[in-house]
């Protein structure tokens, strides 16, 4: 049982390259989010999905999109990438709205 | 809105016993949950208050008060590998998602 995992574990990338960061989980839950988390801050809500075909605008959204065909994945997709975008990115995945979530293991992306 | 305040650092010795408190301002919510994340890794999930009062899972310990809009975390019986930062987090009943703190980073030294 793998849990949440999140592919790459590393990434530069240049200013306004894309690149798609994937996450899948293979414990059934239907619920997903990406969070992205700077140095010495707590966790933002970048987008989530309730289930498959549904996905939701967090707190900080802009710069981002998301997708979720299937109930393991939900790649996270950023278009012209910002330096204000370097972070590191949490993919998580919850069975119920109030039971506990599951993180991955994170990919940190610098942007230069 | 809703916003949780927590200590940005706490330092303590082996074998103590910390507080780590959050203090959060909102207009209802499910629950308190705290998460512990070592440096470089992934949070963890540590406890969930639903209700008031005192809920224990070995050392550590979680506390909820919605009338003082105030919740801790005790940790009993440091240990080093207890550095860590640890987040508190609410889940507001207008919202389907868990808005977390900022976190407090523990230090425990020898």
């Amino acid at each position: 049982n793998a849990g949440v995992t999140q592919t790459p574990k590393f990434r530069i990338l240049k200013i306004g390259q894309s690149m798609t960061l994937q996450c899948t989980q293979d414990m059934n839950h239907n619920y997903m989010y990406w969070y992205r988390q700077d140095p010495g801050m707590g966790l933002k809500l970048i987008y989530y999905s309730v289930g498959a075909g549904i996905t939701d605008k967090g707190e900080v959204p802009n710069g981002y999109n998301v997708s979720r065909s299937t109930t393991e994945d939900f790649p996270l997709r950023l278009e012209l990438a910002a330096p204000s975008q370097t972070s590191v990115y949490f993919c998580a995945s919850q069975s119920a709205y109030n039971s506990p979530l599951h993180f991955g293991n994170g990919t940190r992306l610098t942007v230069t | 809105g809703q916003s949780l305040e927590q200590p940005s650092e706490v330092t303590a010795v082996e074998g103590a016993i910390v507080q780590i408190n959050c203090t959060y301002q909102t207009s209802g919510f499910y629950g308190l949950s705290w998460y512990q994340q070592h440096d470089g890794g992934a949070p963890t999930f540590l406890s969930y208050n639903a209700l008031d009062g005192l809920e224990e899972t070995g050392r550590f310990s979680s506390f909820l008060s919605r009338s003082d809009s105030y919740g801790y975390l005790l940790l009993q019986e440091l240990q080093m590998k207890d550095s860590a930062s640890y987040f508190c987090a609410v889940r507001p009943v207008q919202d389907s998602t868990l808005t977390f703190g900022k976190g407090t980073m523990l230090l425990v030294s020898p």
